[in-house]
């Protein structure tokens, strides 16, 4: 059965810090991983997925995170914190042979302070 | 392209009562699904639907009903409230192959007094 743990419900980090959110996973079929980010008040927004073409995985604002199938990890990452990444961010997986049915993480709150 | 849209945004009920949320969405997408967030504990998935006349119970699917008579809609009823049903509602679409990235609405906030 697939899971998703997600280390620490909240990491503060100072403007201009490097951001490092922890996603570990478990799947039993080669897994689709997505990160995703929960500003208040709205509904959330993708920030990136792993879909085994790259382990390296880009996405928007500056964020990136990297597919490590040793460590059954999904690490989100980036270099410089800016104020406007205040947010809870949510680690997923797919649970496999129903799309669209995805399993998330507990959420991590990041605060960025000045 | 509105997305995913759901109504009410926000909504207080008493105990015992009845209502249902609403939830459209305008992607042509087949699969759609039901989410309620609550502090601490990520988004658990309440029921889903991989297509019109078809759906499927998630991991807390108790109290709660859907139906999918359209690929458009997918309304959440619950029949008598409870205080435990007090949660923020989220509402995704899918598309039913590829890698399953869920769209999402801007949630409903649900109270039950």
């Amino acid at each position: 059965a697939q899971s998703v743990t997600q280390l620490g419900s909240h990491v503060s980090v100072s403007e201009g810090a490097l951001v490092l959110l922890r996603c570990n996973y478990s799947s039993s079929v080669p897994p689709y991983l997505f990160w995703y980010v929960q500003y208040p008040n709205q509904g959330l927004q993708l920030l990136l997925k792993y879909t085994s073409a790259a382990t390296l995985v880009k996405g928007i604002n500056g964020f990136e995170a990297e597919f490590k199938k040793s460590e059954t990890s999904f690490h989100l990452t980036k270099p410089s914190a800016h104020m406007s990444d205040a947010a809870e961010y949510f680690c997923a997986v797919s649970r496999g042979g129903s799309q669209g049915n995805l399993i998330f993480g507990k959420g991590t709150k990041l605060s960025v302070k000045p | 392209n509105a997305g995913v849209t759901q109504t009410p945004k926000f909504q207080v009920l008493k105990t015992g009562q009845s209502m249902t949320l609403q939830c459209a969405q305008d992607m042509n997408h087949e699969y759609m699904s039901w989410y309620r967030q609550d502090p601490g504990m990520g988004l658990r998935l309440i029921h889903y639907s991989v297509g019109a006349g078809i759906t499927d119970q998630g991991e807390v699917p108790n109290g709660y009903n859907v139906s999918r008579s359209t690929t458009e809609d997918f309304p959440l009823r619950l029949l008598s409230a409870a205080p435990s049903q007090t949660s923020v509602y989220f509402c995704a679409s899918s598309y039913p192959t590829g890698t399953g990235e869920l769209f999402f609405g801007e949630g409903s906030r649900l109270t039950v007094l």
